[in-house]
């Protein structure tokens, strides 16, 4: 089963603008992670930020945890068209097992140029 | 080329065949897990080894799934008797044991008819 919901499910934006995409879990965690995945492919791992933490940057990459509302955004600045792909977030935790990610079901962004 | 490789990156097969994938990690990556994903979902995991021995399978691996990392360097997952439900993507990944960041292959994309 998914431990995450990322919102929104879609997200179809302009090249340029900023992209937010928001992933929220049940259990506690040890880490959440985020990943890129081109249409067929597999993940690309993007940042990971620690339960200990609450922002990390990354070149365009944002990610900001909440661990009291079990929520994480990832925000790309000045999209490309070559950032279209699907997003997902993934977490790891002592109640699903420190060993193994739990993936959300991921936003599929698109980038108009 | 240094990632983590899956062979063969496609496979058909007709229902009740058996089919065997490869997944050949990071080479000082002791860790590796096998994840499935299907269409508009996220990857979910099947079972992760660390060297050789395999230490958590998940309820989603049913015995028609075996997966063995003989030498703790490459591993294996067959499946017997393949089923249209098997239809799915099944992504490799390979990690440090002291860090959590999981490096994952391009997938081998399995259909049965």
């Amino acid at each position: 089963s998914q431990q995450g919901e990322e919102d929104p499910q879609a997200l179809s934006i302009q090249e340029g603008e900023n992209a937010t995409m928001n992933c929220s879990y049940k259990t506690s965690i040890n880490n959440l992670q985020w990943y890129r995945q081109n249409s067929g492919r597999g993940l690309v791992h993007l940042i990971l930020i620690r339960s200990n933490e609450r922002e990390k940057h990354s070149g365009r990459l944002r990610v900001t945890l909440d661990t009291s509302k079990k929520s994480s955004s990832l925000l790309i600045t000045a999209s490309r068209a070559a950032d279209t792909a699907s997003y997902f977030c993934a977490t790891d935790g002592e109640i699903q097992g420190a060993q193994k990610l739990v993936f959300g079901q991921g936003t599929r962004l698109t980038i108009n140029p | 080329d240094t990632g983590v490789s899956q062979d063969p990156r496609h496979k058909i097969t007709k229902r009740g065949q058996n089919v065997t994938f490869r997944c050949d990690p990071i080479s000082e990556h002791n860790r590796l897990y096998w994840y499935r994903q299907t269409l508009g979902q996220g990857p979910e995991f099947l079972t992760y080894f660390q060297n050789e021995a395999q230490l958590e399978k998940s309820r989603l691996l049913s015995d028609r799934f075996s997966a063995e990392r003989p030498k703790g360097s490459f591993s294996t997952l067959e499946i017997q008797r393949t089923e249209q439900g098997d239809s799915a993507m099944y992504l490799c990944a390979s990690s440090l044991v002291s860090y959590n960041e999981q490096f994952f292959g391009p997938g081998t994309r399995l259909t049965v008819l």
